[in-house]
């Protein structure tokens, strides 16, 4: 079946530093990635996108890379502030037009 | 233009009881979900509705039926409530079920006791 596996269930930066957080998928047949951002207390927050037919997508301070040889997905937040302290979520579009989500990376950063 | 909004925000109910959930989008979305999230097992997929008139199932139905009578309204039952329904459930729409993404409403946790 369709799976998201996350690489790390926590992380814990500098503030200033890159923040890297990685998502793995099992299905090679899947065409859409997204992560998103969740605080405590809110609904998921939509962070960027992308389609299968590209490996890489720039929004403002983040990056996300997307290497289909080995199913993996990556998330890059360039110069993470406080305000950047939450829960990351990758997904695919699954079968139904769902989003299969992964388990979450908490990231916190240090001042 | 307030996007999506689900009610209630919390709620205590004691097992055996009937509950709706309730969500509303106003962006003219075709598509409707919802999710529960429970610790450690991120979001899972309920139930969904790809248009007005049409639902399915998704990856844990059991205990919870939906219905979509217009576009905007996309109710949660649980018929019987059970401790294991304990949970944070989040209603999502999305233009279609295609490639675009979802946008969340702000969840309504549920405790059944």
């Amino acid at each position: 079946g369709e799976s998201v596996g996350l690489h790390l269930p926590t992380l814990s930066v500098q503030e200033g530093d890159n923040s890297i957080i990685n998502c793995a998928y099992s299905n090679s047949a899947s065409d859409y990635f997204i992560w998103y951002k969740q605080e405590s207390g809110k609904g998921p927050q939509f962070i960027i996108d992308i389609r299968s037919n590209m490996d890489k997508r720039q929004g403002q301070r983040v990056t996300v890379l997307l290497n289909k040889t080995v199913k993996h997905l990556s998330l890059q937040i360039a110069a993470t502030q406080p305000g950047d302290s939450a829960v990351y979520f990758c997904a695919i579009r699954g079968s139904q037009g769902n989003l299969i989500f992964g388990k979450g990376t908490k990231l916190s950063v240090k001042p | 233009i307030a996007g999506i909004t689900q009610a209630p925000t919390s709620q205590i109910l004691a097992a055996g009881r009937r509950m709706t959930l309730r969500c509303t989008q106003d962006m003219r979305h075709n598509a409707m979900y919802w999710y529960r999230q429970d610790l450690g097992l991120g979001l899972r997929l309920i139930h969904y509705s790809n248009t007005a008139g049409t639902t399915g199932k998704g990856e844990v139905p059991d205990g919870y039926s939906v219905s979509r009578a217009n576009t905007d309204d996309f109710p949660l039952t649980l018929a019987s409530a059970v401790p294991s329904q304990t949970s944070v459930y989040f209603c999502a729409s999305s233009p279609s079920g295609g490639l675009y993404e979802q946008y969340f409403g702000p969840g309504t946790r549920l405790t059944v006791t």
